[in-house]
């Protein structure tokens, strides 16, 4: 069993929906989630990162995380056509910067103008 | 502008030849690290490195190596490449401290293919 699990899509919605992306983990010692997005043929970026259990929202872009569920979600509001990309999830359990950084394999995501 | 640069991008080789892909970055950066990225399995980690002269392995470190000599540069090196390295490489940054470095800043990526 993968540590991090998340399914591959493709999901596409059409421009102006809500978006939910997810991940499941199994180590419960996680403690740092974060969302990154990579375009075609580029790097990955960093979306945004929690701590611990909660929400954070940042623009149109809100990260959750249920640490009792291992259970982490990105929604996207008013979806745009730019927002198409491959969205991989990221966990690592250590405090120091240093530890691993645990990825999921990423959703491809289409918005449809 | 503060980047990851990598070098090749584009590279198709032949069993057995030596082959290095470069990587640099300008922010001063301690940790780099080279990832994998294989359709189904995500970004897996080969190697990093916390500082110069500082590296260890990975999840997948086998038939690579690398060096630290420099802060900036972390050369990913295959000693005799197999038709199972072929995937896309990427090498990523980041600063070290504590609570932080959940930023990695990744480069372009290089698509390897060995025939």
């Amino acid at each position: 069993q993968k540590e991090v699990e998340q399914d591959p899509g493709p999901l596409s919605v059409p421009e102006g929906a809500i978006v939910s992306l997810n991940c499941t983990y199994s180590n419960s010692a996680f403690q740092y989630f974060m969302w990154y997005r990579q375009y075609s043929r580029k790097g990955p970026e960093l979306l945004m990162y929690t701590y611990s259990s909660g929400n954070k929202e940042d623009g149109r872009f809100t990260a959750q995380v249920d640490k009792s569920s291992k259970y982490i979600s990105l929604f996207i509001r008013d979806s745009q056509p730019s927002d198409s990309a491959t969205y991989l999830c990221a966990m690592r359990a250590g405090y120091s910067s240093a530890s691993k950084i645990i990825f999921g394999s990423g959703t491809r995501l289409s918005i449809r103008p | 502008e503060a980047q990851v640069t990598q070098n090749p991008r584009y590279l198709i080789t032949v069993t057995g030849k030596k082959l290095t892909v470069t990587c640099s970055q300008n922010m001063n950066h301690e940790y780099m690290s080279w990832y994998r990225q294989d359709p189904g399995l995500g970004l897996r980690q080969i190697y990093y490195s916390m500082n110069v002269e500082v590296t260890d392995k990975g999840d997948v470190p086998e038939g690579y190596k690398v060096s630290r000599k420099e802060k900036r540069n972390f050369p990913l090196i295959l000693e005799s490449p197999s038709p199972n390295q072929t995937s896309l490489y990427f090498c990523a940054s980041s600063i070290i401290a504590p609570g932080r470095g959940n930023e990695q800043f990744f480069g372009p990526g290089t698509r390897l293919t060995v025939l």
